[in-house]
């Protein structure tokens, strides 16, 4: 079945130590997102790609960094400069901007992540 | 630039009533208008959406919305809700202008009581 497989599910980290989250699609989309998600606050986009080897910062990119290789994968890394990282994440894909695209996103399981 | 409004942050019911979720939304273009749904630690999976065509569209679950043109709203409902439905639901409309991303409401809370 075609999908998006976010990694690990759950994850404990120390202050100040960087951590990534994987984010692979097999849905052969050429757009990619990431979300960060607080009890309240709704979605707020991090970083979105649209092709391989470039992306876009969303509006809290600050103290997050990505990077798009491959088209299947879009990696989130959480540094040490993120103040408040503990939060749900959530990646998406879409199809490519143009014809035919309406803005529905295809989301992954998610993954938490407690800075201790 | 494009708004979601979802007018209640929480919405308790109980089991077997009916239930609506409102959402406003402001664009300046024709719009397409999502509904997806969250239950606790995982993903938005979507419901149902608004392409074009009949203004009133039907979804997973039972669940319906309305497109409103002139209200500018995309209410969603169901008319008999179970203890399973208790999700967290966001409201989202599709870009327009020069970017492709959609914007999302901050989402309502669903808690149905037995």
């Amino acid at each position: 079945d075609g999908g998006i497989t976010q990694s690990p599910k759950y994850l404990f980290r120390k202050e100040g130590q960087n951590v990534t989250l994987s984010c692979e699609q097999n849905l052969n989309h050429d757009a990619m997102y990431w979300y960060r998600q607080d009890p309240g606050q709704g979605l707020r986009l991090i970083y979105y790609s649209q092709i391989v080897n470039d992306f876009q910062k969303g509006d809290i990119a600050e103290g997050y960094s990505v990077s798009r290789e491959k088209k299947e994968s879009f990696p989130l890394t959480v540094t040490s400069a993120q103040k408040n990282p503990t939060a749900f994440y959530l990646c998406a894909s879409s199809p490519r901007p143009g014809t035919g695209y309406t803005g529905e996103l295809f989301f992954g399981e998610g993954s938490r992540l407690t800075v201790l | 630039a494009q708004s979601v409004t979802q007018l209640d942050s929480q919405v308790p019911v109980f089991e077997e009533a009916p239930v609506e979720l409102r959402c406003n939304y402001s664009s300046s273009v024709s719009v397409y208008l999502f509904w997806y749904v969250q239950y606790p630690n995982q993903g938005l999976q979507l419901l149902l959406k608004y392409l074009s065509g009949s203004t009133l569209v039907k979804g997973i679950n039972g669940f319906e919305a309305e497109f409103n043109k002139s209200q500018t709203s995309f209410h969603l409902r169901k008319p008999s809700v179970h203890i399973s439905d208790t999700a967290e639901y966001f409201c989202a409309v599709g870009p327009s202008g020069g970017s492709y991303i959609p914007t999302f409401g901050r989402g309502t809370s669903l808690i149905v009581h037995p």
